[in-house]
C-alpha cells in the first residue's frame, strides 16, 4: 500500500519560530510536492522537486524554502513563521513513469500565534 | 490568476441520482486533468484521470468528460452515495515533470 506520511498532523508555533514540515514517501517517487490549503483558495503549490537535490517554486514560494537531500524525503521550512502562515500543508508525491496522479499524506495543520 | 476554476462551492444531491462536478480551465496548453477526493482532516485521492486526446474515461460509478473547446470537464457520480460526500477537486498537468494546478474544491453532500 502506498504511503506518504508527515510528521506531525498538528502543529502550534509562535511567530519568527523557524518551522520544519518533513514528508517522507515509501513509493521511490522522483517528484515531489508541497501544498498549502486554505478555504476558498484550494491546494496551491508552495516548490516541487523531481530529482533529489532539486527544486522549483510553485505559485506562493514566499516565505518558504524546501530541502530534499535523499529521494524518500521532502522537508518544507518556514524561516521565521508569520500568522499568514497558519495553513494546513499537504505534501505529495508522484512518478512521471507510473500515471501522474499523486499521493498526498495526511496533512499537517499549522498554527501560527 | 486562477488556471483551473470550480464555480460550485456547494453541491447537494439525493442518494441514488447523479451528481455532476464542474471544471474550467484557461490554459489550452493543459494535457492531462485529474479529480481528486478529500475526506476532511485527510489528504486528497486520487480518483480518476483522462488524457487531452480522449473525451470520456470511465472508472466504475465516475465518469469524466472533457469538452476540449469549451476549456471545461465534468466530473459524473452515478449513482450518488452518502460515502461519496467529500471536497472535490480537479487538477490540471502541462506534462509531465511540470507542476498541477488545482481548483478551489467543491463539496457534495449526498443525503439519504
Amino acid at each position: 500500500d502506498v504511503k506518504v506520511t508527515q510528521s506531525s498532523r498538528y502543529l502550534v508555533k509562535r511567530t519568527g519560530e523557524k518551522v520544519f514540515l518533513e514528508c517522507v514517501q515509501d513509493m521511490d517517487h522522483e517528484n515531489m510536492f508541497w501544498y498549502r490549503q486554505d478555504p476558498g483558495l484550494g491546494l496551491r503549490l508552495i516548490y516541487f522537486s523531481y530529482d533529489v537535490k532539486m527544486k522549483e517554486k510553485g505559485d506562493i514560494p514566499e516565505g518558504y524554502s524546501v530541502s530534499r537531500e535523499k529521494k524518500e524525503r521532502f522537508s518544507l521550512i518556514l524561516e521565521s513563521a508569520s500568522t499568514n502562515q497558519t495553513s494546513m500543508y499537504l505534501c505529495a508525491s508522484s512518478s512521471p513513469w507510473a500515471g501522474r496522479e499523486q499521493y498526498f499524506g495526511p496533512g499537517t495543520r499549522l498554527t501560527v500565534t | 490568476d486562477q488556471q483551473v476554476k470550480q464555480n460550485s462551492p456547494s453541491l447537494s444531491v439525493q442518494e441514488g441520482r447523479i451528481s455532476i462536478l464542474n471544471c474550467d480551465y484557461t490554459n489550452s496548453m493543459f494535457d492531462y486533468f485529474l479529480w481528486y477526493k478529500k475526506y476532511p482532516a485527510e489528504g486528497p485521492t486520487f480518483l480518476i484521470s483522462i488524457s487531452s486526446i480522449k473525451d470520456k474515461n470511465e472508472d466504475g460509478r465516475f465518469t469524466v468528460f472533457l469538452n476540449k473547446s469549451a476549456k471545461h470537464l465534468s466530473l459524473h457520480i452515478v449513482p450518488s452515495q452518502p460515502g461519496d460526500s467529500a471536497v472535490y477537486f480537479c487538477a490540471a498537468n502541462l506534462g509531465t515533470g511540470n507542476q498541477f494546478y488545482f481548483g478551489t474544491g467543491t463539496s457534495l453532500t449526498v443525503i439519504p
